[in-house]
């Protein structure tokens, strides 16, 4: 099956600071990369999510880019604020397949 | 829209017990799973549904966990007996079952603890 990688597993940033987390996966037929955003006590909620038909897919202050020969894809946080602070995961799964996520990476973001 | 509804929130349970947990998905989505997340760890998928229908059971521990989705919509987790590494968060979660389009909404979680 799948195997989904994330790193760091913690990350602390100075507020306005940007945050990256990086992740690999090693089925080359997965296609669908979404991340996932978790706060205390809630289920995690979608942020963002790329195709395997496209390298990099920007919203206001977060992006994700892809690079399939390597089979990484990475989540970018640019201009950090505090309610930034929470668990995020990333996930892969091939068309119509089941989800599987990384461990997951706990940002803080110090004021 | 609303979302994706479960119950209960928290269940503390003895080991050996049995627990049942509910979800409701979002109104249209015809695909339903439940996943199972430890503390510290993502998310692992225990079953998905389509429709009343089960398309993955492979994580199942099917010696104690059962799950249905008799009409299609609801459905209910079922642990039993319990064993004390069954404390997690019991997540659900619902799409529309198009081929690519597993965009997958959560609900809340339901929060077991075995003593």
């Amino acid at each position: 099956g799948e195997n989904v990688e994330q790193h760091p597993s913690t990350l602390s940033v100075q507020e306005g600071d940007s945050a990256v987390i990086k992740c690999t996966y090693s089925d080359s037929a997965s296609n669908y990369f979404p991340w996932y955003k978790q706060e205390l006590g809630k289920g995690p909620q979608l942020i963002i999510d790329i195709r395997s038909n496209v390298g990099e897919k920007k919203d206001q202050r977060i992006a994700v880019t892809l690079n399939k020969t390597a089979k990484h894809f990475s989540l970018h946080i640019t201009e950090t604020q505090p309610e930034d602070s929470a668990v995020y995961f990333c996930a892969a799964s091939k068309p119509s397949g089941k989800l599987s996520f990384g461990a997951g990476t706990t940002v803080t973001v110090r004021a | 829209e609303a979302g994706v509804a479960q119950s209960p929130r928290y269940k503390i349970i003895e080991k050996r017990q049995s627990v049942a947990f509910w979800c409701n998905p979002i109104s249209g989505h015809a695909t339903l799973y439940w996943y199972q997340q430890i503390l510290g760890q993502g998310p692992k998928l225990l079953i998905q549904f389509q429709n009343n229908g089960v398309v993955d059971d492979s994580q199942l521990p099917k010696d104690r966990f059962s799950a249905e989705r008799l009409k299609g919509v609801d459905s209910t987790l079922k642990i039993q007996p319990a064993k004390l590494e069954d404390s997690a968060v019991y997540l659900c979660a619902s799409s529309l079952g198009q081929v690519n389009s597993n965009v997958l909404t959560f609900g809340a979680g339901s929060r077991l603890t075995v003593l």
